[in-house]
């Protein structure tokens, strides 16, 4: 089965820094990749996501991700968050051609303070 | 925003009584999933449907049942209420393909006491 690491459990910058997550997941074959937010209060809703192609993908609100196959990586970056980023994001995974659920991270909490 | 309506948004409830959560999509999609949010864990399939009366377990599956009689409607029944089931419970659908994103619900809060 597929599984999914993010290393930061909670991320504090200020506003106009740069911002890279980091997710590893671990799976032997080809694999779909997403980024979801969670603003606070709110449901969560879909970054970004990666099944081919580019390999870097760009997503809402400035977000971008870049897939590296040889680390089973899909860090999140931000050149400049705002205080409004402040939100949980988590990782996510499934394997490609495979059944549609997804495996999750434990989520990184990012606040951006002003 | 899809068209899905968790309910009830809150619920507290005691340990040993069955609970039923709601899912209902307007979307016409054909997975619907269930996951439940923990600090730490982040999110956790409990079961997911592929089609009418199709369901399958999660990573999380124990203690919890599913039953889909109609594409629009996915329950989740706890039989017999734990406190390790308290949780914040969200729904999720999406299409077929298995890159496509998933929608979630706003979510149930669930306190079994």
């Amino acid at each position: 089965a597929q599984s999914v690491s993010q290393h930061n459990h909670h991320v504090i910058l200020s506003e106009a820094a740069s911002l890279e997550l980091g997710c590893n997941y671990s799976y032997g074959g080809t694999v779909n990749l997403f980024w979801y937010v969670q603003y606070p209060g709110q449901h969560l809703q879909l970054l970004l996501k990666y099944f081919s192609g580019d390999p870097l993908v760009k997503g809402i609100k400035g977000f971008e991700a870049e897939f590296i196959k040889s680390k089973f990586s899909f860090n999140l970056r931000k050149p400049s968050v705002q205080w409004s980023d402040t939100a949980e994001y988590f990782c996510a995974v499934n394997a490609a051609g495979g059944a549609n659920n997804l495996f999750f991270g434990t989520g990184t909490r990012l606040t951006v303070i002003p | 925003d899809a068209g899905i309506t968790q309910s009830p948004r809150h619920k507290v409830t005691e340990t040993g009584t069955p609970v039923t959560l709601r899912c209902h999509q307007t979307e016409n999609h054909r997975y619907m999933y269930w996951y439940r949010q923990d600090p730490g864990h982040g999110l956790r399939l409990i079961h997911y449907s592929y089609g009418v009366k199709d369901t399958d377990k999660g990573e999380v599956s124990d203690g919890y049942s599913v039953s889909r009689s109609k594409t629009e409607d996915f329950l989740l029944t706890l039989e017999s209420a734990t406190s390790s089931q308290t949780s914040v419970y969200f729904c999720a659908i999406s299409g077929s393909g298995n890159n496509e994103k998933l929608f979630f619900g706003s979510g149930t809060q669930l306190s079994v006491l």
